[in-house]
């Protein structure tokens, strides 16, 4: 079946742009996660769903980040005023939720580059 | 507050060899621990994972790591790596949260590199 996919690839901006990134999750799973990978770093949480509503989003850096879950499937994540630093690569995740340590299933990820 | 180290950001080995990767992890509660695999422009895969029961645990590919609560440890090992097994990998804890998730805190990797 059809794993998370993750849309664009990679995304190039400029510094002070908007971006969106969309996170398609497994088909039935109602959590789902976000995570940022920077070069050389492992992946460091975001925000997490379960259905529509953001469970935890204490890992979102600033009020620039935010995201969003409205029919509780795809996700967006939006990126406001982007900075150099928000170079990174995101990282999508999801999970059935029915159960502790359910495996979450990672998506390939979006490269953002911000010049 | 926990974290994970890993020890080495680099492990070259030959085919066929044994490798173990060293991941030591810090938290004054209980934790969940976890070993993903991460491909060349693939997407972080679930090697295996640490709940509670046995300290050893098998995952899949032929890796397996042991639990050692004593040490704060939870290496990873492969009695025979192959070429495919180059790949980047992750150490993470874990902490259990509310709605029967949980969100794990990685390690910066350990880049096995497998040669002929």
């Amino acid at each position: 079946g059809a794993g998370v996919s993750q849309t664009p690839s990679n995304k190039v901006t400029e510094k002070g742009k908007y971006v969106e990134l969309r996170c398609d999750p497994i088909s039935g799973h109602t959590a789902l996660y976000w995570y940022r990978q920077s070069l050389g770093q492992g992946p460091e949480f975001l925000i997490y769903f379960q259905g529509t509503g953001a469970a935890d989003d204490s890992g979102l850096p600033n009020d620039r980040f935010f995201a969003v879950r409205p029919e509780g499937s795809v996700s967006t994540l939006k990126i406001q005023r982007t900075e150099r630093g928000d170079s990174a690569v995101y990282l999508c995740a999801s999970s059935s939720g029915r159960g502790n340590q359910e495996t979450q299933y990672f998506g390939p990820g979006t490269r953002l580059l911000v010049l | 507050a926990q974290s994970v180290t890993q020890l080495d950001s680099q492990v070259p080995v030959f085919e066929e060899a044994p490798v173990e990767l060293r991941c030591n992890y810090s938290s004054s509660v209980s934790v969940y621990l976890f070993w993903y695999v991460q491909y060349p422009n693939q997407g972080l895969q679930l090697l295996l994972k640490y709940l509670s029961g046995s300290t050893l645990v098998k995952g899949i590919n032929g890796f397996e790591a042991e639990f050692n609560k004593s040490q704060t440890s939870f290496h990873l090992r492969k009695p025979s790596v192959h070429i495919s097994d180059t790949a980047e990998y992750f150490c993470a804890v874990s902490r259990g949260i509310s709605g029967g998730s949980y969100i794990p805190t990685f390690g910066r990797g350990t880049s096995l590199i497998v040669h002929p």
